[in-house]
């Protein structure tokens, strides 16, 4: 089973460069996820989604945008890419507010 | 400002050492979970807890929900080597899962 996939697994930017973190989950769950894990640090929700068409901002969300078209995808826009971006991205996905279960992670590096 | 509070945020003991790890709030959570992460990899669900007061247990590791469903712990008894990690606890609250900054655990053989 596939569960949450992310791509790209790496990604270097320049400053102010723009692009799009894929997300997709093949488990029909309702609620999906961004975060950004900093290095040794816990996870900051930056958008999260309880449906298709419903998306919500988290604790971290100025600099990116998403959308939630279809219940499988989620995927995180970066218009102008910052140093401050260079982060752990994680996408996760959950039935309501159960386990939630996470990709592998995009190391995003802005320079 | 961090919704939950963990502490220590970094542990370093011998094998076969108990510990006890703490996830804080002043906000009251519907439920928490907890979840460790490895090197490279997103984080891995170990348990939920949603009633106050609520013990549960996964071999070694003991999991308990404050009576006021505002705080959490895990304790650890006789540590591993094979138990070295990033523990997290996350709280669901508003429709939104938040997590805390972690508690870095090393055990050392």
């Amino acid at each position: 089973n596939a569960g949450v996939t992310q791509t790209p697994k790496f990604r270097i930017l320049k400053i102010g460069q723009s692009m799009t973190l894929q997300c997709t989950q093949d488990m029909n769950h309702n609620y999906m996820y961004w975060y950004r894990q900093d290095p040794g640090m816990g996870l900051k929700l930056i958008y999260y989604s309880v449906g298709a068409g419903i998306t919500d901002k988290g604790e971290v969300p100025n600099g990116y945008n998403v959308s939630r078209s279809t219940t499988e995808d989620f995927p995180l826009r970066l218009e102008l890419a910052a140093p401050s971006q260079t982060s752990v991205y994680f996408c996760a996905s959950s039935y309501s507010l159960a386990e939630a279960f996470f990709g592998q992670g995009t190391r995003l590096t802005v320079v | 400002t961090q919704l939950l509070e963990q502490s220590p945020q970094f542990l370093s003991i011998q094998e076969g050492e108990n510990l006890t790890v703490y996830c804080n709030s002043s906000s009251v959570f519907s439920s928490l979970q907890w979840y460790r992460q490895e090197p490279g990899e997103g984080p891995v669900l170990l348990v939920t807890v949603v009633t106050g007061g609520e013990v549960k247990k996964l071999k070694r590791l003991t999991f308990q929900f404050g009576d006021a469903r505002k705080d959490s712990s895990l304790h650890i008894t006789a540590a591993q080597t094979g138990d070295t990690g990033l523990y997290l606890c996350a709280g669901e609250r508003a429709q939104k899962l938040v997590f805390g900054q972690g508690t870095r655990l090393t055990i050392n053989p």
